[in-house]
Formats: C-alpha cells, sequence, structure tokens
C-alpha cells in the first residue's frame, strides 16, 4: 500500500525568510497531493493541492512542486509570517479509493 | 467555522463510561470521516462513510462503533475504552476525495 514520508518533523525559520517541507510517496499511481495546516485548537485546512499532471502550483506566498518520477512532492512558503507557525501535513492519494495516505506532520516555528 | 460541526470539544470519561461524539456538516458532501490523531503519529482513518454506507473500517476495535444515520451527521459511540485511546478525534467530510477535505475542529478525548 502507499506509504507517506515527511521531513523534517520540525522546522524554524526566522521571519520573512522562505520554508520547504518536504514527501515522499510510494505508490505510483498516486495522483492527488494536498497540504494541510493545523493551528493549535483546530482541525488541519486545506492550504493547496496539485494533481498529478501538473508539475508546480502556486498560491500567492505557498506553492507545491511535484515530482513524479521521483515520487516527491515539497510544499513552499516565501516570506514567512508569525501566522504560518502551525503543523503542516502533506497526503497522497489516489482517485479510486476514498483514503488519504498522510505524512507524519511538520511542526513549523516562525521567529520573530 | 469550516461547516463542519463537532461536540462536544472536550470529553473526560471512565473506562466504564459509555459516551457519543457528534459529527454535523451542512456542506452537501457525501463522504464523512473518522479520524484519530495522536502526538507524533500520523493521522490515523478509523471509518469512512460514502452516502451513508461505511466503506471503510481500519481495523477499528469495537470499543469504537460508527452511526451514520444520514448524509450530514455522523456518530462516534464509545464504550469500555483504554487510556491509549485518548487523543483527538477528527471528524471530516469530502465530496470524493478529488476536492479536499474538510475538518471539524475535534473532540479532545481524555480517558481515565
Amino acid at each position: 500500500g502507499e506509504n507517506v514520508e515527511q521531513h523534517p518533523s520540525t522546522l524554524s525559520v526566522q521571519e520573512g525568510d522562505s520554508a520547504v517541507i518536504k514527501c515522499t510517496y510510494s505508490d505510483s499511481a498516486s495522483n492527488y497531493f494536498p497540504w494541510y495546516k493545523q493551528e493549535l485548537g483546530k482541525g488541519p485546512q486545506l492550504i493547496i493541492d496539485i494533481r498529478s499532471n501538473v508539475g508546480e502550483k502556486k498560491d500567492q506566498r505557498i506553492a507545491v512542486t511535484l515530482n513524479k518520477t521521483a515520487k516527491h512532492f515539497s510544499l513552499h512558503i516565501t516570506e514567512t509570517q508569525p501566522e504560518d507557525s502551525a503543523v503542516y501535513f502533506c497526503a497522497a492519494v489516489r482517485d479510486s479509493n476514498y483514503q488519504l495516505i498522510w505524512g507524519a506532520g511538520t511542526k513549523l516555528i516562525i521567529k520573530p | 467555522e469550516t461547516g463542519v460541526t463537532q461536540t462536544p470539544r472536550h470529553l473526560v470519561m471512565g473506562m466504564t463510561n459509555k459516551k457519543s461524539l457528534k459529527c454535523e456538516q451542512h456542506l452537501g458532501h457525501n463522504a464523512m470521516y473518522w479520524y484519530k490523531q495522536s502526538a507524533k503519529k500520523p493521522l490515523e482513518l478509523m471509518f469512512v462513510y460514502n452516502f451513508k454506507e461505511q466503506t471503510e473500517n481500519n481495523s477499528v476495535p469495537s470499543r469504537f462503533s460508527p452511526e451514520c444515520p444520514n448524509s450530514s451527521h455522523l456518530f462516534l459511540h464509545l464504550h469500555t475504552l483504554q487510556p491509549e485511546d485518548s487523543a483527538l478525534y477528527l471528524c471530516a467530510s469530502s465530496q470524493g476525495t478529488d476536492y479536499g477535505y474538510t475538518f471539524g475542529s475535534g473532540t479532545r478525548l481524555t480517558v481515565v
């Protein structure tokens, strides 16, 4: 079955710098890759996603890149702000089933 | 609010108690999920309901019993739980997996 590995488990960056979180997946049939942000006391919230027919997608300060050959995808946050501090989860799924396979999460800390 | 509401937000129960968690969504989604979130572990899928029919049960102990009376409501009935069942229980809904999940804020369960 699918397995998703996420690194690093904790990432501390200076406010204004960029942050990159990486995930690898094992099932080459996976074709949808969402990223979720979980703030303290809340459930995860979808922030960006990418499909396997696209290599990169941007939404303001966040972007996701996908390398299907290497089976990895990354979340990039530029010009980080204090409100970016949260736990970020990647996931992978095939269209043929309803199960998202989740990474273990990355705690992002933005230092003032 | 995300459109997925979970109650209660916090629950403390003894090992011999019976309690229920409730989840409600008014997003018109056709799939609903129960997840368990423990510290430093990936999200664990417990149950999936698609059009009110249970489609997944990921080897969850029988002390957890789901109920989906309609496509907008989902319950998780709890009885004779163990201390290791203490966790954040998250409900989510989706319109298939193509559109990402919408999560509730979770119920923080403590078993004493």
